[in-house]
């Protein structure tokens, strides 16, 4: 089993739609949850962490359910430039991250 | 100004040959990794180096060696270059130590190396 599971798509929605993405980890010891944005030809960039209580920027809302081990993004009123490649991350210990294979999202007018 | 740089941004050599990537962070971080992104798009870690010391090796093969001469540079040389070698490799910091409040460890990857081998 991979320590970092994720659906890899591709997804594709037309703007204006509401998409959500899962990931679990199997290591129950895990420190902290990311989700990163990675478009492209380019570097994964932060997108948002994720807290136990669950936390929300903007459209983004991240949620963490420890006791099943998994973490989700959900994507309100989709836009054209949400479409990229989603990374979830879990961090085991200091200097010990693993990223998920990513979830590809297109966006269509 | 950039705070993960990575050099070159491209690379393309012959299959045998010998060659280095660099990276320098300026964010002051005290945790510097290295991870390889294939043609599959999976982004793998291969070392991570805390305060000059190498923390994690991951099962990559002995002709990767990275170094770092200070915490804020880590530089990755590869020997006898093969064609499975050729991929993007991100370099990236992180603060580092154990999680505390206001601490997640976020990383800041560099914008990549593509690496070519013919």
């Amino acid at each position: 089993r991979k320590e970092v599971e994720q659906d890899p798509g591709p997804f594709n929605v037309p703007e204006g739609a509401t998409v959500a993405f899962n990931c679990t980890y199997s290591n129950s010891a895990s420190q902290s949850f990311f989700w990163y944005r990675q478009d492209c030809r380019k570097e994964p960039k932060l997108l948002m962490s994720v807290y136990s209580s669950g936390n929300e920027d903007g459209r983004f809302t991240a949620q963490l359910n420890r006791a099943s081990q998994y973490i989700s993004l959900l994507i309100r009123d989709s836009k054209l430039s949400d479409s990229a490649t989603y990374l979830c991350v879990v961090r085991f210990y200091a200097g010990k991250s693993t990223f998920g294979d990513g979830t590809t999202l297109t966006v269509k007018p | 100004d950039t705070a993960v740089s990575q050099t070159p941004k491209y690379l393309v050599t012959q299959m045998g040959n010998d060659k280095s990537i660099k990276c320098e962070q300026n964010l002051g971080h005290d945790t510097m990794y290295w991870y390889k992104q294939d043609s599959k798009k999976f982004l793998k870690i291969m070392f991570s180096y805390n305060n000059k010391e190498l923390i994690i090796n991951e099962t990559v093969p002995n002709r990767f060696s990275p170094k770092s001469p200070d915490k804020a540079h880590l530089n990755l040389h590869i020997n006898s270059l093969e064609l499975g070698d050729s991929a993007v490799y991100f370099c990236a910091s992180s603060q580092g130590g154990n999680t505390k409040v206001g601490n997640t460890d976020t990383q800041y990857f560099g914008p990549g190396t593509r690496l070519t081998v013919l």
